[in-house]
């Protein structure tokens, strides 16, 4: 059973550059999460989709803007990259009626330089 | 708003020590808590969850956590420290109204000979 997988592993940007993340949830789970997880810190919660909709929104801007497909995997796009925009970013897979238990892929390493 | 706190951002045992990773919760409603490891260069992976049943919640790799709501803890415990449990802890709680988790800051534990 594959679990949550994400593509690229890494990726080096420069500021001011576009940049697309790609996540497949895990086989069964129809909705994707995504979160950026700072340097030292905590996974934060970036939006969710699910029926190809954007349904919950952290505190990101807009610059931060995502897909889901009919085959529920997902891109997150993250326009006029900057520099504190560096970070691990991960995607978690859940099913909608069980949303709470979310299994999360490895992430994609983002360095804007 | 649902929040967690981990009490120390550094924890050293020897092997065969006792672990005790500490995490606090402020939550209007009754809490969905989770405890996730990370290991270097790696995603996020369930340890264990607490979803209103039994306090006293058995996770893999022999870690353990009880839910105290009198104390507001959910505590992570495991009663030998295996090298293999060297990671980065995390503590989490989800707020169901934003379909999300948020987690606390992480404790990284080092186990010793």
């Amino acid at each position: 059973d594959a679990g949550v997988t994400q593509s690229p592993t890494h990726l080096i940007k420069t500021r001011g550059q576009q940049v697309t993340l790609r996540c497949s949830p895990k086989s069964g789970h129809d909705t994707v999460s995504w979160y950026q997880q700072a340097l030292g810190q905590g996974p934060q919660f970036i939006f969710q989709y699910y029926e190809e909709e954007e349904r919950q929104r952290g505190n990101f801007p807009d610059r931060f803007s995502g897909h889901q497909f009919p085959n529920y995997s997902s891109e997150l796009n993250v326009n006029a990259l900057l520099l504190g925009d560096s970070a691990l970013y991960l995607c978690a897979s859940s099913r909608r009626d069980r949303d709470y238990e979310q299994y999360f892929g490895p992430g994609t390493r983002l360095t804007v330089t | 708003a649902q929040s967690v706190t981990q009490l120390g951002s550094h924890v050293s045992v020897s092997e065969g020590a006792l672990v005790l990773l500490r995490c606090n919760y402020s939550s209007s409603v009754p809490p969905y808590l989770f405890w996730y490891v990370q290991y270097p260069n790696q995603g996020l992976q369930l340890l264990l969850k607490y979803t209103s049943a039994a306090t006293l919640v058995k996770g893999i790799n022999g870690f353990e956590a009880e839910f105290k709501k009198s104390e507001t803890s959910f505590h992570l415990t495991k009663p030998s420290a295996h090298m293999s449990d060297a990671a980065e802890y995390f503590c989490a709680v989800y707020t169901g109204t934003a379909s999300k988790l948020t987690f606390g800051t992480g404790t990284r534990l080092q186990v010793t000979l």
